[in-house]
């Protein structure tokens, strides 16, 4: 599985867009972007997935570079509850290994009031 | 309704001691996983059946055994437990060969601590 590069953490304001960058140089053609979060004290959840084409959903947007070696997390009004640890992972198209997922050491996103 | 449970949320005991971990999910999912958080926060796959079958075994040792008596549990049991086995272990659950290839639903997590 290739890898992906993260910020270590991120702050942010409340009420304020959040754009959390990962940096996935070596994808492959079939590797989707995959994000999730772990909130404090809990187990990671899914947030959104994407290919080739941006993605929104009603957590968020994922805004992936056109070479696709790039892709941006946004959040677009943070708040007190979206402060947890992000993590982006690519994740073969082709689902033949089970489907794990590898963890890197994601982003630690913190929000101010 | 609680999509992927796991019980006991908390385990303390000693050294030596032999412990069950509990997973369950009503999804309906056909694939089932174990993850451990070590106190570094780094997440690691360690198994994943699908049907009641072992299809990822990441080179966890023969002490963690885990089990699948059906496809909607997924237990794991841990012999001779060591101080190293502290972490909190999390169970996911997939759709396997869904479209949406890779999302998981993740349990609240057992946060295991040996004396």
């Amino acid at each position: 599985d290739a890898k992906t590069t993260q910020p270590n953490s991120m702050e942010s304001n409340e009420e304020e867009p959040v754009h959390l960058p990962c940096n996935h140089s070596t994808i492959s053609g079939t590797d989707y972007i995959h994000w999730y979060r772990q909130l404090p004290s809990q187990g990671p959840e899914y947030v959104i997935h994407g290919l080739t084409s941006n993605v929104n959903n009603r957590m968020a947007s994922l805004a992936i570079a056109e070479d696709r070696k790039s892709s941006t997390l946004i959040l677009h009004r943070a708040t007190l509850r979206d402060a947890a640890v992000y993590y982006c992972i690519l994740k073969g198209g082709i689902d033949n290994q089970g489907g794990k997922l590898i963890f890197g050491q994601g982003t630690e996103l913190s929000v101010k009031p | 309704d609680t999509a992927v449970s796991q019980t006991p949320k908390y385990l303390v005991t000693q050294m030596g001691n032999d412990k069950s971990i509990k997973c369950e999910q009503n999804l309906g999912h056909d694939t089932m996983y174990w993850y451990k958080q070590d106190s570094k926060k780094f997440l690691k796959i360690m198994f994943s059946y699908n049907n009641k079958e072992l299809i990822i075994n990441e080179t966890v040792p023969n002490r963690f055994s885990p089990k699948s008596p059906d496809k909607a549990h997924l237990n794991l049991h841990i012999n001779s437990l060591e101080l190293g086995d502290s972490a909190v272990y999390f169970c996911a659950s997939s759709p396997y060969g869904s479209k949406r290839v890779g999302t998981q639903y993740f349990g609240p997590g057992t946060r295991l601590l040996v004396l």
